[in-house]
C-alpha cells in the first residue's frame, strides 16, 4: 500500500517551461489535492477535486492547471513556468472534502524554476 | 494576516525532556482542528484530529488540547526522543458559507529540534 506517491521528487525547468506534476493514490479515495509550501508560509492549496470528474480553484491557481485523469489520478501542470513558482509541490488524498477526514499527502515534489 | 498562528517558530530541547506546541487561530466558524507532523524532506502525517466539543486528544506521547472558547490549541509532547525532531503544523478547517465547502487553513508550523 504505497498511499499517495507523485513524481518527479526533483526538477529543475528554465523559465517559459512546461511540466507535469503526476500524483496518483491507491487508498480509493474520493477527494484529492495540490499544495504548494513555501519557506515561512503555510500549505496553500493549489486546485483540488472533491470527486472524480470535478475539479476547483484552490487559494493559488493562477499559473496551473490541472486534470483528474480517473480516481487515482491527479496531475498539475505548469504551462510557462515562472520563478516564483519554485517550491515544494505535494499532492493529498482524502476519503471526501469533508472536516472529519483525514488528508494523506504524498512526499513532495521539489520545483526549481531559473 | 495568517489566520493560523503558531509559536514558537523554533523549538530546541533536550532527549527525554517534555515540550508544548502553541496554535492560535481566528478561523471562523471553526469545524475541527488537526495536528501534522512534518520530518524534514517529507510529507505531512496526521497525528491527531479534535472537533470544538472535544478538549483533548492522545496519540502516544503526544497530547493535544482545544479550547475553542479561546481559539488556542497545544501539542504536548512527552518524554521526548531523538524521532520527534521534525515541523509541526496546525491546520484549521472552515466551511465556506458561499461555497459549502471546507478549507483547511494551515500554520506555518514549529520547527523542534530534539538533541542527544
Amino acid at each position: 500500500n504505497a498511499g499517495v506517491t507523485q513524481t518527479p521528487k526533483f526538477q529543475v525547468l528554465k523559465t517559459g517551461q512546461s511540466m507535469t506534476l503526476q500524483c496518483a493514490q491507491d487508498m480509493n479515495h474520493n477527494s484529492m489535492y495540490w499544495y504548494r509550501q513555501d519557506p515561512g508560509m503555510g500549505l496553500r492549496l493549489i486546485y483540488y477535486s472533491a470527486s472524480e470528474g470535478t475539479t476547483d480553484k484552490g487559494e493559488v491557481p493562477n499559473g496551473y492547471n490541472v486534470s483528474r485523469l480517473n480516481k487515482r489520478e491527479f496531475s498539475l501542470r505548469l504551462e510557462s513556468a515562472a520563478p516564483s513558482q519554485t517550491s515544494v509541490y505535494f499532492c493529498a488524498s482524502s476519503d471526501w472534502q469533508g472536516p472529519g477526514n483525514t488528508i494523506y499527502f504524498g512526499e513532495g515534489s521539489w520545483l526549481t524554476v531559473v | 494576516k495568517n489566520q493560523v498562528e503558531q509559536s514558537p517558530q523554533s523549538l530546541i530541547i533536550l532527549e527525554g525532556k517534555n515540550c508544548t506546541l502553541q496554535c492560535n487561530y481566528t478561523v471562523s466558524p471553526f469545524s475541527n482542528l488537526r495536528w501534522y507532523k512534518q520530518d524534514t524532506g517529507r510529507g505531512p502525517v496526521s497525528l491527531t484530529i479534535m472537533t470544538f466539543s472535544e478538549n483533548t486528544k492522545s496519540n502516544g506521547r503526544y497530547t493535544a488540547t482545544l479550547d475553542a472558547d479561546t481559539k488556542q490549541s497545544s501539542l504536548h509532547i512527552t518524554a521526548s526522543q531523538l524521532s520527534d525532531s521534525a515541523s509541526y503544523i496546525c491546520v484549521v478547517s472552515e466551511l465556506s458559507s458561499t461555497s459549502g465547502t471546507y478549507k483547511y487553513i494551515f500554520g506555518t508550523g514549529t520547527r523542534l529540534k530534539v538533541l542527544a
